[in-house]
């Protein structure tokens, strides 16, 4: 079906804390994977994506896992700082040009 | 130009009335989107269009009515909405892959969205 679990729906950490989200997804045949960061009334940002033939990208503070075996994809959020309070989407394509969402994670990092 | 433009940025408008949202971008992008979002929901899909032809439409009630007229721009015509239509509005563009418009499978391609209508129906 058409599914992207997200997980946890919030998430309060102190700052310099790391943080995880982790989505699992239903469609073996997906196979690239972005992570959106959403600030409140505004555009969600990609803020990091990984593609199907690596199992890690990082950047800076900010990395991403991928089991494909498993079906699941995660979001690493290393030195966290307050304005990484926000809410953070995964997603999953689920056929051309079709997207399917997480349900969110609402982080928020606490001084 | 790495931007989304959406206008307006607030809408109110009356169940009664016609309006309609404009999205423009310029990174040569062949695919655009209209996303639905209501408050602590994720972005849910409305329509895409891809090289300027409807490639998908989610079931969206008729009184939406989406429209390309050019590789840049997208509208979406608001006719006799209702309360539970309020909601942001956003926009959102791609460049497919190289296999083109009749790409099969799964999309790879990185969504980039505009800043959104905010929508409230009276």
């Amino acid at each position: 079906g058409e599914n992207v679990e997200q997980h946890p729906s919030t998430l309060s950490v102190q700052e310099g804390d790391s943080a995880v989200i982790k989505c699992t997804y239903s469609d073996s045949a997906s196979n690239y994977f972005p992570w959106y960061k959403q600030e409140l009334g505004k555009r969600p940002q990609l803020i990091i994506d990984i593609r199907s033939n690596v199992g890690e990208k990082k950047d800076q503070r900010i990395a991403v896992t991928l089991n494909k075996t498993a079906k699941h994809f995660s979001l690493h959020i290393t030195e966290t700082q307050p304005e990484d309070s926000a809410v953070y989407f995964c997603a999953a394509p689920r056929r051309t040009y079709k997207y399917i969402f997480g349900t969110g994670t609402r982080l928020k990092v606490l001084a | 130009d790495t931007e989304v433009t959406q206008t307006p940025k607030h809408l109110v408008m009356g169940m009664t009335n016609k309006k309609s949202l404009k999205c423009e971008q310029h990174m040569g992008h062949r695919a655009m989107y209209w996303y639905k979002q209501k408050a602590k929901k994720p972005p849910e899909l409305m329509f895409v269009y891809s090289y300027e032809k409807l490639s998908i439409n989610e079931s969206v009630p008729s009184r939406f009515s989406p429209e390309c007229p050019n590789s840049s721009l997208l509208n979406l015509h608001l006719h006799a909405l209702q309360p539970e239509d309020s909601a942001l509005y956003l926009c959102a563009s791609s460049q497919p892959g190289l296999a083109g418009p009749r790409a099969p499978g799964v999309s790879t391609d990185t969504q980039y969205f505009g800043p959104g209508t905010r929508l409230t129906v009276l």
